[in-house]
């Protein structure tokens, strides 16, 4: 079983949506939950981090954590075009905190 | 700053050739890191370091060699190429490694990389 699991999608949806990404996880020791979006043929960028359960907004983007669950969320509100892209989870801590292990990404595509 | 440099961009290798990818930094970066990412399994981390002289395995390190001579600079060698190499490496950077935002890892534009 992976560490991370993350829907691969593809996710289309239309302009002014509301988008909902998950991951899931199964090491407990894992402290820090990060966002990261790819664009096509580019290395990815940090989005949003998170340290412990509960929300954190950045504008149009909410991260959110549910420890007991082992479940990561990132929302955005009001999609745009331009934020097609794959977005990526990405997690550390505890025995492994050298390490940042990510997710497989979900291709995200918003009609105009 | 040119951030996280890469070389080669594209590379063909044929099966049991060996070649070196290179990944630079001019950030003074403390921590870095090599990930491939293939069609749906994401970043899998391959070797990392957390300063010159110490490199460790990531998830997927056989067939893979790394050093860290000098902070700058963390290459990655392939020893014997297979086509199960086949992939996209990115090279990473961060500041840090315990915890966000420190550990933010800046991603290197990526080396396509086919085996034959």
């Amino acid at each position: 079983q992976k560490e991370v699991e993350q829907d691969p999608g593809p996710l289309s949806v239309p302009e002014g949506a509301i988008v909902s990404l998950n991951c899931t996880y199964s090491n407990s020791a894992f402290q820090y939950f990060m966002w990261y979006r790819q664009y096509s043929r580019k290395g990815p960028e940090l989005l949003m981090y998170t340290y412990s359960s509960g929300n954190k907004e950045d504008g149009r983007f909410t991260a959110q954590v549910d420890k007991s669950s082992k479940y990561i969320s990132l929302f955005i509100r009001d999609s745009q075009p331009s934020d097609s892209a794959t977005y990526l989870c990405a997690m550390s801590g505890g025995s492994s905190a050298s390490k940042i292990i990510f997710g497989s990404g979900t291709r995200l595509s918003i009609r105009p | 700053n040119a951030g996280v440099t890469q070389t080669p961009k594209f590379q063909v290798l044929k099966t049991g050739q060996s070649m070196t990818l290179q990944c630079a930094q001019d950030m003074n970066h403390e921590y870095m890191s090599w990930y491939r990412q293939d069609p749906g399994m994401g970043l899998r981390l391959i070797h990392y370091s957390v300063g010159a002289g110490i490199t460790d395995q990531g998830e997927v390190p056989n067939g893979y060699n790394v050093s860290r001579s000098t902070t700058e600079d963390f290459p990655l060698r392939l020893l014997s190429a297979a086509p199960s190499q086949t992939s996209v490496y990115f090279c990473a950077s961060s500041l840090g490694w315990r915890m966000p935002p420190t550990n933010e890892q800046f991603f290197g534009p990526g080396t396509r990389l086919t085996v034959l």
